[in-house]
């Protein structure tokens, strides 16, 4: 079974400062990893997505992960933060194509 | 390009009263899906379908059912609403090419049953 954890359900962290939002997940087989982020009264977009290729995953707003299978870690980071980074965060996992498991969020907020 | 269309995005319900949600997606794409979002528990899968005429619960299926007669047209019915029903419902589908493919996601529709 999958499964799907993040730990700190949420996170402030100062503009300029180190991004870091955890996330932890359980599979049976090689799993592709998706981080998507939700601003408020939004739809969910995706930021990145670990398919096997890399293990290190750059995405969009200069955010990226590192797929760590010893660690079956796939954390998500951002050298500095912008005001604009805050929003809710969801780490998910597919093994297989018909189910995806989301974690249960993560709210970052910016402190000015 | 509209991607995931879901409507209505507002609705308010009466507990016992039943109502269809919309989704259309026009990317051609054979998986489809619908979650509900609760505050801390993040997104959890109701149904999803791999095709047209393909359908499979997921975690929370109770109280909710789906059809797929078309590739584009994956609508949720709440067959007599409760207000345990009350929640954010996003669609998404993506493509046939595996589960590396970008999940897409439509805007949500705010549901509440009093």
């Amino acid at each position: 079974a999958q499964s799907v954890t993040q730990l700190g359900s949420h996170v402030s962290v100062s503009e300029g400062a180190l991004v870091l939002l955890r996330c932890n997940y359980s599979s049976s087989v090689p799993p592709y990893l998706f981080w998507y982020v939700q601003y408020p009264n939004q739809g969910l977009q995706l930021l990145l997505k670990y398919t096997s290729a890399a293990t290190l995953v750059k995405g969009i707003n200069g955010f990226e992960a590192e797929f760590k299978k010893s660690e079956t870690s796939f954390h998500l980071t951002k050298p500095s933060a912008h005001m604009s980074d805050a929003a809710e965060y969801f780490c998910a996992v597919r093994a297989s194509y018909d189910k995806v498991i989301f974690g249960p969020g993560t709210s970052l907020s910016v402190i000015p | 390009n509209a991607g995931v269309t879901q409507t209505p995005k507002f609705q308010v319900l009466k507990t016992g009263q039943s109502m269809t949600l919309q989704c259309a997606q026009d990317m051609n794409h054979e998986y489809m899906s619908w979650y509900r979002q609760d505050p801390g528990m993040g997104l959890r899968l109701i149904h999803y379908s791999v095709g047209a005429g393909i359908t499979d619960q997921g975690e929370v299926p109770n109280g909710y059912n789906v059809s797929r007669s078309t590739t584009e047209d994956f609508p949720l019915r709440l067959l007599s609403a409760a207000p345990s029903q009350t929640s954010v419902y996003f669609c998404a589908s993506s493509g046939s090419g595996g589960p590396g493919n970008t999940i897409y996601f439509g805007e949500g529709s705010w549901l509440t049953v009093v």
